[in-house]
């Protein structure tokens, strides 16, 4: 079945760097656009990146434009978020979810993974 | 960017009660938007995709309406499982938002 597994969050110091990764199965995963999407404490969710399914159209979020990258290797699976100088306001969960379109215009988010959290503190 | 302002925020209803959710977007969106629930501790799942297309496995008793700029989640007749927060989701622009959230809790 289809299956998204996201790792690599835990506990960083500000302005460090956190690179996430999210490990697809169950589909041709070079065929769809992927998100990034995340969920503060207590709080709602924040739509933060996309990918298209080559890797050339990318937009992010303005809160973490400059600072986040997100990239895929389609030869692994894997969706990554390379998180570059962090702040208390990025701790979230942090999900990965597939788009059902290759590239833009998006359409929605299905199947979404369980999330791994990222917490920002000194 | 594109603001999707979503109300309530809150609401306390019965078993078996017709609930409505609205989401208004800050400019013409077409039919561009999606719902999702949340159940506590869980990921969102889709509910509803191109305001008004109900996802395959979603009870019936969820629908979606509207077009432009305003748009609407309807549960027909709420069930104990239905206790959720609900989100709706734009994707009209090249950056996708999300509404606040509605928390529905039963009564």
């Amino acid at each position: 079945q289809v299956q998204l597994v996201e790792s690599g969050g835990g506990v960083v110091q500000p302005g460090r760097s956190l690179r996430l990764s999210c490990a697809a199965s169950g589909f041709t995963f070079s065929s769809y656009s992927m998100h990034w999407v995340r969920q503060a404490p207590g709080k709602g969710l924040e739509w933060v990146a996309v990918t298209s399914y080559d890797g050339g159209n990318k937009f992010y979020a303005d809160s973490v434009k400059g600072r986040f990258t997100v990239s895929r290797d389609n030869s692994k699976n894997t969706l990554y978020l390379q998180m570059n100088s962090l702040r208390a306001e990025d701790t979230a969960v942090y999900f990965c979810a597939r788009d059902q379109t290759d590239n833009y215009p998006f359409n929605w988010l299905d199947p979404w993974g369980q999330g791994t959290l990222v917490t920002v503190s000194s | 960017d594109i603001q999707m302002t979503q109300s309530p925020s809150s609401l306390s209803a019965s078993v078996g009660d017709r609930v409505t959710i609205t989401c208004r977007a800050s400019q013409n969106i077409n039919t561009f938007v999606n719902w999702y629930q949340q159940k506590a501790g869980e990921a969102p799942e889709l509910l509803i995709y191109v305001a008004t297309s109900l996802q395959r496995g979603v009870p019936s008793r969820f629908s979606g309406s509207g077009s432009g700029t305003d748009f609407t989640l309807t549960i027909s007749s709420l069930q104990p499982e239905d206790l959720a927060t609900y989100y709706c989701q734009q994707t009209y622009g090249e950056t996708l938002t999300f509404g606040g959230g509605t928390k529905v809790e039963l009564k």
